[in-house]
């Protein structure tokens, strides 16, 4: 099974600032089969990023992804309100899929 | 766009069987476009994968769960289920049926007590 490993766990910021996330394997994900998805507070997973670098439907550009092997980063380039929840990246290269910790974005 | 709505008992006894409906609409569940998930995430923790089927009806399970696992397929009512067996508490969770992981339910609680 490849766990996931998600830093940091918080991470506080202001509107406008960037973020950087990061998901690590504990090997390597199988064709980049990485995908990142946003959950705020009552609602459901929504998928961001899949295939490690490309964005969902209606998905804003300030989001993207990146990272090959076992390393991946979710990049916001400029926080806007809505963008404050929980992200957790997600492998679909192996069985059993698995999904990271979670990295919470908070206001600071 | 496919859209997936679960239904199924909130509360469940100990030791009983959890089961629930995942209900399909937008397009076929024999579509060989999607596979068919269920997810599960206990209050205030992550999301942990329960397992798949697809149109053929070929499943793949969590390891950690598989003993106690069955998702099936009704494709006269465009549903697919889930059944576990002998629940405890720990598996008081809000469950999500998802189509490739892509397109999401809105989740269902259920909770395990007496």
């Amino acid at each position: 099974e490849i766990v996931l490993t998600q830093s940091p766990g918080t991470l506080s910021l202001s509107p406008g600032e960037r973020a950087t996330l990061s998901c690590r394997a504990s090997q390597s994900v199988s064709s980049s089969y990485l995908a990142w998805y946003q959950q705020k507070p009552g609602q459901v997973p929504r998928l961001l990023i899949y295939d490690a670098s490309s964005r969902a439907t209606g998905i804003p550009d300030r989001f993207s992804g990146s990272g090959s092997g076992i390393d991946f980063t979710l990049t916001i380039s400029r926080l806007e309100p809505e963008d404050f929840a929980v992200y957790y990246c997600h492998q679909y290269g192996s069985l059993p899929r698995t999904f990271g910790q979670g990295t919470k974005v908070e206001i600071k | 766009q496919v859209q997936l709505q679960e239904s199924g008992p909130g509360l469940v006894k100990p030791s009983q069987t959890l089961s629930l409906t995942c209900t399909v609409s937008g397009d076929s569940i024999s579509s060989r476009t999607y596979y068919w998930g269920w997810i599960r995430q206990p209050a205030g923790k992550g999301l942990e994968w329960i397992g798949r089927i697809y149109p053929s009806g070929s499943t793949d399970y969590n390891p950690s769960l598989k003993s106690r696992v069955t998702i099936s397929l009704d494709t006269s009512k465009n549903q697919y289920s889930l059944n576990l067996r002998s629940v405890n508490a720990a598996d008081t969770a809000v469950y999500y049926c998802a189509a490739n992981l892509r397109y999401w339910g809105q989740g269902t609680l259920v909770t395990v007590s007496s």
